[in-house]
């Protein structure tokens, strides 16, 4: 089945610690995106790449680093200088802006707490 | 940053009942507006992609109207299910400029529908 795959469903970290969230597309598509969701919020973005090895920061970039090394895969890493990394983060993907502005399609998320 | 201002924020129906809302967009730069819905523990599901203005989108109990020129669309559900349950985000996307391919997010509307 086509689809996003984001791994863990749930993450623990220590504070400090850097932490790496997977997130795999098996779709085809150009453009992947993160986002991040706090209680009481809508989807804030992270960062965003069009195409491979290539990236934009989104609205809350400080603190984050991707890489866009393979299409299919865009990782996430929260660095020790997030401030408030516990959250849920969501990845996403779309064809891209070359083609028909087709919908975006979800991962299932990964829930991460720093303890 | 553009903004994206979805009302109400939340929202309780009773079963059967008809409702709406709102999402508002900048008017300028408009390349597609979606609309999806976010249940519980699932990923967000696309209902729409518009494009066009005037465009009328149907699925089953659930349209959608857009209006580029004045930067709003709503989504209607009709004879409201409990199954409706849900959040429902509304994303703008622009089309040109720094903003080229990124989607931006209302906060979303919570429906709960009561049997």
């Amino acid at each position: 089945d086509g689809g996003i795959t984001q791994s863990p469903k749930y993450l623990f970290r220590k504070e400090g610690q850097n932490v790496t969230l997977s997130c795999e597309q098996n779709l085809n598509h150009d453009a992947m995106y993160w986002y991040r969701q706090d209680p009481g919020q809508g989807l804030r973005l992270i960062y965003y790449s069009q195409i491979v090895n290539d990236f934009q920061k989104g609205d809350i970039a400080e603190g984050y680093s991707v890489s866009r090394e393979k299409k299919e895969s865009f990782p996430l890493t929260v660095t020790s200088a997030q401030k408030n990394p516990t959250a849920f983060y969501l990845c996403a993907s779309s064809i891209g802006t070359n083609s028909l502005p087709t919908e975006a399609f979800f991962g299932q998320g990964t829930r991460l707490t720093v303890v | 940053i553009l903004n994206v201002e979805q009302s109400p924020q939340s929202l309780h129906v009773q079963e059967g009942d008809s409702t709406n809302f709102t999402c508002s967009f900048p008017s300028s730069n408009f390349y597609a507006l979606h609309w999806y819905r976010w249940e519980t523990a699932k990923s967000p599901e696309a209902l729409f992609v518009m494009t066009l203005n005037g465009d009328e989108k149907k699925k089953g109990r659930i349209s959608a109207t857009l209006n580029t020129k004045e930067g709003y669309s709503y989504l209607y559900i009709k004879g409201s299910q409990p199954e409706d349950s849900a959040t429902y985000l509304c994303a703008f996307l622009a089309d040109r400029g720094s903003t080229l391919g990124r989607l931006y997010f209302g906060r979303g509307t919570q429906l709960t529908v009561w049997p």
